[in-house]
């Protein structure tokens, strides 16, 4: 059963750019979530998102960034007109729903994004 | 949102038992307690989840008292490869609330 997976592991942009950041879940898992982490820092959450809806986008900024997550197909974290700010490691994390208790989260390796 | 608050950093020796405490006062009745191990340049990894007593899997110990306002993650006899930022994480199912990871404890093993 593959992990999660992200793509790509590493992205460059110029200011201005849009960032297109991929995220398949494991197999079986409806639930997908977003964060960013900047260097020396804690993970950050974004947004959490089932099969074509968004239940959570709290902690995403509201300009420039989107997520989806569609019916078929993996989930997208879009970054349009990059700054240097958006410099970060992305990390998607996907998890079954359980009938109780809190579910862990499967992370993916990451998509490293440098803003030049 | 309930919080959680971790040493920032710890230092251990190998083969040492390390424990890690994690304070969470404002804890909800319905909150599970889980920990996440990160290594550099990659995403956390689930170690292990409570909600009350003590649970040991083949990774790692947790014990949460009576009041369940803190918990701690015991490492035995810890190894280099330990060497990690340790997330404490508390919450529900339902919400936001368990998707806090805070800045974590940066444990160093030496050799």
């Amino acid at each position: 059963n593959a992990g999660v997976m992200q793509n790509p592991r590493h992205l460059v942009r110029r200011r201005g750019q849009e960032a297109r950041l991929r995220c398949s879940p494991m197999k079986g898992h409806s639930h997908v979530y977003w964060y960013r982490q900047l260097p020396e820092e804690g993970l950050k959450f974004m947004v959490y998102l089932q099969k074509e809806n968004i239940i959570d986008e709290s902690g995403m900024p509201k300009e420039r960034f989107s997520a989806e997550f569609p019916k078929e197909g993996p989930s997208i974290l879009r970054i349009q007109q990059v700054v240097r700010g958006d410099s970060a490691a992305y990390f998607c994390a996907s998890s079954p729903l359980r009938k109780a208790g809190l579910y862990e989260q499967y992370f993916g390796p990451g998509t490293r994004l440098t803003v030049t | 949102l309930a919080k959680t608050t971790q040493p920032i950093s710890m230092d251990s020796y190998e083969g040492q038992e390390v424990n890690i405490t994690c304070s969470h006062n404002n804890i909800a009745t319905n909150d599970y307690i889980t920990w996440y191990q990160q290594f550099p340049s990659q995403g956390p990894r689930f170690i292990i989840q409570g909600y009350k007593t003590k649970v040991t899997n083949e990774v790692a110990s947790l014990f949460i008292p009576a009041d369940r306002k803190s918990s701690t993650l015991s490492l035995p006899r810890v190894s280099l490869s330990d060497t990690a930022v340790y997330y404490c994480l508390v919450g529900d199912q339902t919400g936001a609330n368990n998707l806090f990871f805070g800045t974590g404890t940066r444990l160093t093993v030496i050799p």
